[in-house]
């Protein structure tokens, strides 16, 4: 494959909708990462999963925020009742494994706004 | 807790001047550090990572535990090197933690 690719690269929606963000990782890669990049926090982690173990869950901003992986590949990441501070650039990543020292290659985002 | 500073959000430079993009991190443990960039209109890329102690496109950086900091150096910089430039963190965890960026631009 080329590499991580999420869709939709753009979403408008009104504000208390809930939206779907995908993201498909480079083939084999075991480890998936969603960050949020947004003009007044920057780059924030969200979500991590790795194989079959169970998520880190610790960047989730609210209970709002979820996200799952289905067998091993595909992840959505799905926010309800969006609120306008949902507003920012989605990114998602993918590594071989989870080892600190492994690359980490990005997607090219999806842009929210949130009417 | 573990914290990714990057005290300037715009270095501009002419070309050939030397560059160096500040950052400095918290953590209690034993830090890996990277740097990553972002071109425009392109993805957020790595760069470099301190261990292993590399120069890609002629920048380097190198891993001051004393002052807590892991600043990027070109001797000469080259207009393509515009871009955005964040520098990150893994250590509790294996997501990144990441500096606010500094954006560097190279003039002619």
């Amino acid at each position: 494959g080329a590499g991580v690719s999420q869709s939709p690269s753009n979403k408008v929606t009104e504000k208390g909708k809930d939206v779907e963000l995908r993201c498909d990782p480079i083939s084999g890669h075991t480890a998936l990462y969603w960050y949020r990049q947004s003009l007044g926090q920057g780059l924030e982690f969200l979500i991590y999963f790795q194989g079959n173990s169970a998520p880190d869950k610790s960047g989730l901003p609210s209970d709002r925020f979820s996200a799952e992986r289905t067998g091993g590949s595909v992840s959505t990441l799905t926010i309800q009742r969006t609120q306008q501070e949902d507003s920012a650039v989605y990114l998602c990543a993918s590594s071989w494994t989870g080892a600190w020292d492994n690359e980490q290659f990005f997607g090219p985002g999806t842009r929210l706004t949130v009417l | 807790a573990q914290r990714v500073t990057q005290p300037e959000k715009l270095l501009s430079v002419f070309k050939g001047a030397p560059v160096e993009l500040k950052c400095n991190y918290s953590y209690s443990g034993s830090p890996e550090l990277f740097w990553y960039v972002q071109y425009s209109r392109q993805r957020l890329q790595l760069l470099l990572r301190h261990i292993s102690r590399e120069s890609i496109k002629g920048f380097t950086a190198d891993l001051n535990k004393g002052e807590t900091s892991f600043h990027l150096k070109k001797p000469f910089a080259q207009e393509e090197d515009s871009a955005m430039y964040y520098c990150a963190l893994s250590g509790q965890g294996n997501m990144l933690t990441f500096g606010g960026g500094t954006r560097l631009m190279v003039k002619p």
